[in-house]
């Protein structure tokens, strides 16, 4: 099976920078994806990571260590527009595909 | 253009009745998806489906059943709904279907059973 950990809510201020940590326990593993949803939105892709290491995005980042699975998301100075839900997200050999249960970024002025 | 469109967008129906949800998508994908989205907004794969194979989480009733009637449509059909079904249900899809490929999601149906 796979499950996923995140923190269920982040808050932070404009301009500041967040960090959104995702674990994950799998039987097989080919990456991790993020995506973001506004409330009453569709979930919208952001990243993804297969090896280990950084990838930049803009002013979003995600890195990967398969070696101690775990990921982080890496958000820089916020915007109010940030303010959303962020899953981090596991593919396996299969076509399984599992979101985890999700960060709520609040981001205030 | 609208990549992956759904209808409808909301849907209320009383217990015991069977609805059907539509999805399209027009990105040339080979695989679609379909996801429910609870109320604490736990996103949980019900079936994946290409061309070839249908994928589907065992933890699903046999009361949903996916339907395509070609690749670009991918329906849900509920019967007997129940209390517990109502949620948000996204329709995905994707280019080849493996797991490390972009899903594009839908904008939602939110499905409410009185």
């Amino acid at each position: 099976g796979q499950s996923l950990e995140q923190p269920s809510e982040v808050t932070a201020v404009e301009g500041a920078i967040v960090q959104i940590n995702c674990t994950y326990q799998t039987s097989g593993f080919y990456g991790l994806s993020w995506y973001q949803q506004h409330d009453g939105g569709a979930p919208t892709f952001l990243s993804y990571n297969a090896l280990d290491g950084l990838e930049e995005t803009g002013r979003f980042s995600s890195f990967l260590s398969r070696s101690d699975s775990y990921g982080y998301l890496l958000l820089q100075e916020l915007q109010m527009k940030d303010s959303a839900s962020y899953f981090c997200a596991v593919g396996d050999y299969g076509q399984n595909f599992v979101f985890g249960p999700g960060t709520r970024l609040s981001v205030l002025p | 253009d609208t990549a992956v469109s759904q209808t409808p967008k909301y849907l209320v129906t009383q217990m015991g009745n069977d609805k059907s949800i539509k999805c399209e998508q027009n990105l040339g994908h080979d695989t679609m998806y379909w996801y429910k989205q609870d109320s604490k907004k736990f996103l949980k794969i019900m079936f994946s489906y290409n061309n070839k194979e249908l994928i589907i989480n065992e933890t699903v009733p046999n009361r949903f059943s996916p339907k395509s009637p070609d690749k670009a449509h991918l329906n849900l059909h509920i019967n007997s709904l129940e209390l517990g079904d109502s949620a948000v249900y996204f329709c995905a899809s994707s280019q080849a279907g493996g797991s490390t490929d972009t899903q594009y999601f839908g904008p939602g149906t939110r499905l409410t059973v009185l």
